[in-house]
């Protein structure tokens, strides 16, 4: 079965720019979460979709912004970025949502560098 | 607010040897789950081991074993028979239903390990 796949892997942007990342999950898995990790802040919880629907958001402004599709897949988006918004963007997927006992599988991650 | 606690920044392990990662955790919710996550310098994080609050056995899984002592809010993450492989930042992280749903995981700060020939 395959892994958690995102897209892009890397990408370089500039201050006040948006950018879209992309995430596909684990085939039957229906949430998705993801995460930003800084060497400042270490990692840090963004927000979850289950069935096209946000569960849940971490302390992050406005700007992070995310939404899921009827196949599972998910979007994070960040507008008007920021210098402190350099960072890798992990997506991870589990089957259900709701439980401490779900395990999360991470993707390899989006690496974002903001000029 | 629920916190994980890795005190080890960096290890350095002869190969071969058992290798102890500590991790300490604050909750005050009776129901949650610990895992432990490897992270290579590629950046993918990889599942290793999960505990759950209410596991009477120690979770082990292969050469990974988490020593899970619940009254002292501890779950160490033992490797045995390091191998060159096993180089990479290990994090400790909990997960919670808080009612609404759970709020993702927590991760601690994270564990350097090295592994030596």
């Amino acid at each position: 079965k395959a892994g958690v796949t995102q897209t892009p892997r890397y990408l370089i942007k500039t201050r006040g720019q948006q950018v879209t990342l992309s995430c596909s999950p684990i085939s039957g898995h229906r949430s998705v979460s993801w995460y930003q990790q800084t060497p400042g802040q270490g990692l840090q919880f963004l927000f979850e979709y289950f069935s096209e629907t946000q569960r849940n958001k971490g302390n992050f402004p406005g700007r992070f912004s995310g939404r899921q599709f009827s196949n599972s897949r998910s979007e994070m988006n960040v507008s008007t970025l920021e210098l402190g918004d350099s960072a890798l963007y992990l997506c991870a997927s589990s089957l259900l949502a709701g439980e401490p006992r779900e395990t999360q599988y991470f993707g390899p991650g989006t690496r974002l560098l903001v000029l | 607010a629920q916190k994980i606690t890795q005190t080890q920044p960096g290890m350095f392990v002869q190969e071969k040897e058992a290798v102890t990662l500590d991790c300490t955790y604050d909750t005050s919710d009776p129901s949650y789950g610990l895992f432990w996550y490897k992270q290579p310098s590629s950046g993918e994080m990889i599942f290793l081991i999960y505990q759950g609050s209410y596991d009477q056995q120690n979770a082990t899984e292969g050469r990974y074993s988490l020593n899970f002592q619940k009254a002292r809010k501890s779950a160490n993450l033992v490797i045995s028979a390091s191998q060159l492989g096993d180089s990479a930042m290990y994090f400790c992280a909990m997960s919670m239903y808080s009612g609404g749903g759970a709020d993702g995981l927590t991760f601690g700060k994270g564990t350097h390990l090295i592994i030596q020939p």
